[in-house]
């Protein structure tokens, strides 16, 4: 079974640009989850999306938002880039909601300049 | 506000011996808690998880502990290896009605080093 698969890798953008980052879950898997990972701050919640409806969100601006498609595979944009958006930016996925063990990704290394 | 706090940003341990990693936690509606570990350039791997109605759950050489009166787990690695080395984060979250769960919230991982 493949596992969760997160492109592209690595992204270099400039201050202002937007960026779109997408996730492909574990086959069968309906709940995404994403996370922001910087140094010193652990992993952030962004927002959780199953059954192609946000179900919760974490506490990031609105330039950050998100969206799930039929095939649960999901897609991240962030509006109006910052430096201080620079991070690892990783999306897990469970069976379902209960999420007793999400499988991660292997992130998307994003880099603003 | 922290829900979950590592406080140990890192440790050190002799190979072979035993690496213990805290983690504490301040919402007593959690009720699921998990550890990860995470190597550099890859995305965090689950290790192990614990129900609140359990105080210990092991698997292998990695053996977690809760104590729900003072919020507090552990994960205790025997022996530990140079492959341990890692950063491990600490997860909370409580399942909520219908089978679904309010959103996993990490801790800030401690970095684990273990000297060959």
């Amino acid at each position: 079974k493949a596992g969760v698969t997160q492109t592209p890798r690595y992204l270099i953008k400039t201050r202002g640009q937007q960026v779109t980052l997408s996730c492909s879950p574990i086959s069968g898997h309906r709940s995404v989850s994403w996370y922001q990972q910087t140094p010193g701050q652990g992993l952030q919640f962004l927002f959780e999306y199953f059954s192609e409806t946000q179900r919760n969100k974490g506490n990031f601006p609105g330039r950050f938002s998100g969206r799930q498609f039929s095939n649960s595979r999901s897609e991240m944009n962030v509006s109006t880039l910052e430096l201080g958006d620079s991070a690892l930016y990783l999306c897990a996925s469970s069976p379902n909601r209960a999420r007793t063990r999400a499988f991660f990704g292997q992130g998307t290394r994003l880099t603003v300049v | 506000d922290q829900q979950v706090k590592q406080n140990s940003p890192s440790l050190s341990v002799q190979e072979g011996r035993i690496s213990i990693l805290n983690c504490d936690y301040t919402n007593s509606m959690f009720d699921y808690f998990l550890w990860y570990k995470k190597y550099p350039a890859e995305g965090p791997t689950f290790l192990i998880s614990i129900s609140s109605i359990k105080d210990k759950n092991e698997d292998g050489r990695f053996t977690v502990f809760l104590n729900k009166s003072a919020k507090h787990l552990s994960l205790h690695i025997v022996p530990s290896q140079p492959g341990d080395s890692a950063v491990y984060f600490c997860a909370a979250m409580r399942h909520v009605f219908q089978g679904g769960s309010e959103k996993l919230v990490f801790g800030k991982g401690t970095k684990l080093t273990v000297n060959p």
